[in-house]
């Protein structure tokens, strides 16, 4: 497709429910990033992909965060056992060697 | 954590009016990008200035970069009501560690332009 797409755009879920964010990136573009954006804040790094290759998962905040890419296309993010502070809208970007994409995000709320 | 400061956190000003918007960092960067952010949407990519840059334009944005003082600014003119929305400042630099490539965002300036 022409950008990068994130499903579901919403998800509601109970607290200590899993939930899955899917990414799709730009086709053929190599990065890939998530970020975490809390109301009013700006957005921080969770992790980067690089093709299937996961560089960089220092912004994770616990293990009950966990992201892949298995095909070096679509990424997933999933979240065990969500709380309240996982509260957050999740934004997927791609990249090759030009601008940053974003995605629309996925605004998960837990309840 | 985020390293860029966005100031003021949030700016109100008539239609027509420029906007301006600063943004300090604290670490060496490659580039510095600025993004808009629509309520409830994406992150839109506005402008990228180099570290060797000073100065950018693009239609109505001009953007300014002084690395001695680890500030950007991000200036809009003749604004518009769809210019509402909040501006991002983000660095792009190298995680030695990891050995990646990432863009770190500052909090954001809330813009309202009132028609």
């Amino acid at each position: 497709g022409a950008g990068v797409s994130q499903s579901p755009r919403y998800k509601v879920a109970k607290r200590g429910q899993d939930v899955a964010l899917r990414c799709d990136p730009i086709s053929g573009h190599v990065s890939l990033f998530w970020y975490q954006q809390a109301l009013g804040q700006g957005p921080e790094f969770l992790t980067y992909f690089q093709n299937e290759a996961q560089l960089d998962k220092s912004g994770l905040p616990s293990d009950r965060f966990f992201a892949e890419r298995p095909e070096g296309s679509v990424s997933t993010l999933k979240i065990q056992r969500t709380q309240q502070e996982d509260s957050a809208v999740y934004l997927c970007a791609s990249s090759s060697t030009g601008a940053w994409v974003f995605g629309p995000g996925t605004r998960l709320t837990v309840l | 954590s985020q390293q860029g400061e966005e100031d003021p956190q949030a700016l109100s000003i008539q239609e027509g009016e420029n906007a301006t918007m600063n943004c300090s960092y604290k670490t060496s960067i490659n580039n510095l990008q600025w993004y808009r952010q629509n309520s409830g949407r994406g992150l839109v990519h506005l402008i990228l200035i180099r570290s060797n840059e000073r100065e950018k334009h693009s239609g109505r944005l001009r953007v300014t970069l002084d690395t001695s003082k680890k500030s950007s600014s991000l200036l809009i003119t003749a604004s518009r009501a769809a210019d509402t929305a909040s501006y991002f400042c983000a660095t792009h630099h190298r995680y030695s560690g990891a050995g990646s490539y990432q863009l770190t965002f500052g909090k954001g300036t809330k813009l309202s332009v009132i028609p």
